[in-house]
This record gives C-alpha cells, structure tokens and sequence, in this order.
C-alpha cells in the first residue's frame, strides 16, 4: 500500500526566498513520484514526476524535487520564490514498474503563501 | 488535444434535484477519475475506470452517488437527490501510464 505525507499545510516565504515544501512517501514497492500545483479556481496541473532513473527531477517554473529512497522523502524546492508561485501543492505517490496501475494517492496539500 | 473537458463548469441547484457531471478524457488514456474537492475533506478519489469498467468505487459517499462510462471518450456523475454538504469542486482526471491530466472542475453548488 502506498501512503504520501506532507509537513505543513501552509508554509509562508518572501519573495526571492526558497521554496521547500516536504513530502515523504510510503510504498511497498519501487515508487513513481509526481508533484501538482493547483492555482486558485483551476484544476491540478503535474510540475514534475520522478518514475526512474536521476533522481533529482527538475519541472515547470524553476522547480525541483529529489527522490532519496534513503529518507522515502520527495521534496520539492525552488531556489527563489516568486510572488505567481502562491498556490496549492500536491505530492503524490503511485507503485512504479512492476506495479498495478491504479489511482495516484494524493497528500492533503501544501499552500504555499508568498510575501512580497 | 483540449485536455480533459467537463461540463458544466459551474452548477446551483435545490436540494432534491437531480445533477449530471460529464467528462470528455484525453483520447487514448485508458484510466478515468472522478474527485471531489472541498474545504474540510481536501481531495478525495471517489472512483475510477478502467477501459471503461469500474475498478473502484469505495469513494463513492452513498448510495445517491452513481457513475457510468459508456465509452472510451465520456463519463458521467450523477447525484440523485443532491444535498447542500454535496456542494464541491468536482474534478475528472484521465491517464496514460500513471500521469493523470485534470479537468478545471465543475463548481456545485446545492442550496
């Protein structure tokens, strides 16, 4: 079974700061990754999915996220925020090759507040 | 492609009235997801399709919760009677290897 946790369901940055915003994962086996990025009144949109091989995976905006299987973690930054980052942010966990397909598992969502 | 269409993107209605939520997948995905987002419960997965067959529908709040697929290119929700605590954002996702794509969402409003 695969489970996803998110530290801190708000996190607040200034402009020009970086961006980190945490998950870690729970797989019984080898795991696919992805972060979404919801703006307001929009759907979900993927920023970057890591499924095999470098395990730093760089995505839309200026964003990145490193797969550490060590930390079963898949954190996401940004080295300076801009104020159009303000959104929700999802991390999401699914089994990898070798795995039955099915749904993603969501984490309940990080909203990421920037300050000017 | 357009992406994932739904419509209507915003519905009010009473409760006790009957509401249909469609949505038209990416052509060629093979898995279809319907979820419902709100405030307090966050994003919940409320079921999915397979090649047009239910997989899993545990999501499905009660029994007034009903959707179908009759084919590759159309889903729909239905909520038969509607309830106010029903009101969401309701979102239909469709996938192709394990990247699921979403659609903008149908506001529901049920007063």
């Amino acid at each position: 079974a695969q489970s996803v946790t998110q530290l801190g369901s708000h996190v607040s940055v200034s402009e020009g700061a970086l961006v980190l915003l945490r998950c870690n994962y729970s797989s019984s086996v080898p795991p696919y990754l992805f972060w979404y990025v919801q703006y307001p009144n929009q759907g979900l949109q993927l920023l970057l999915k890591y499924t095999t091989g470098a395990t730093l995976v760089k995505g839309i905006n200026g964003f990145e996220a490193e797969f550490k299987k060590s930390e079963t973690s898949f954190h996401l930054t940004k080295p300076s925020a801009h104020m159009s980052d303000a959104a929700e942010y999802f991390c999401a966990v699914t089994p990898g090759h070798g795995g039955s397909q099915g749904n993603l598992i969501f984490g309940k969502g990080t909203k990421l507040s920037v300050k000017p | 492609d357009a992406g994932v269409i739904q419509s209507p993107r915003h519905e009010v209605t009473e409760m006790g009235q009957e509401v249909t939520l469609r949505c038209k997948p990416i052509s060629g995905h093979d898995y279809l997801f319907w979820y419902r987002q709100t405030m307090m419960r966050g994003l919940e997965l409320l079921i999915y399709f397979n090649n047009n067959v239910p997989i899993d529908d545990s999501g499905m709040p009660e029994d007034r919760f009903s959707a179908k697929m009759p084919n590759a290119s159309f889903s729909t929700l239905k909520i038969q009677p509607s309830e106010p605590r029903d009101s969401a954002v309701y979102f239909c996702a469709s996938s192709y290897r394990q990247e699921e794509f979403f659609g903008p969402g149908t506001r529901l409003t049920v007063l």
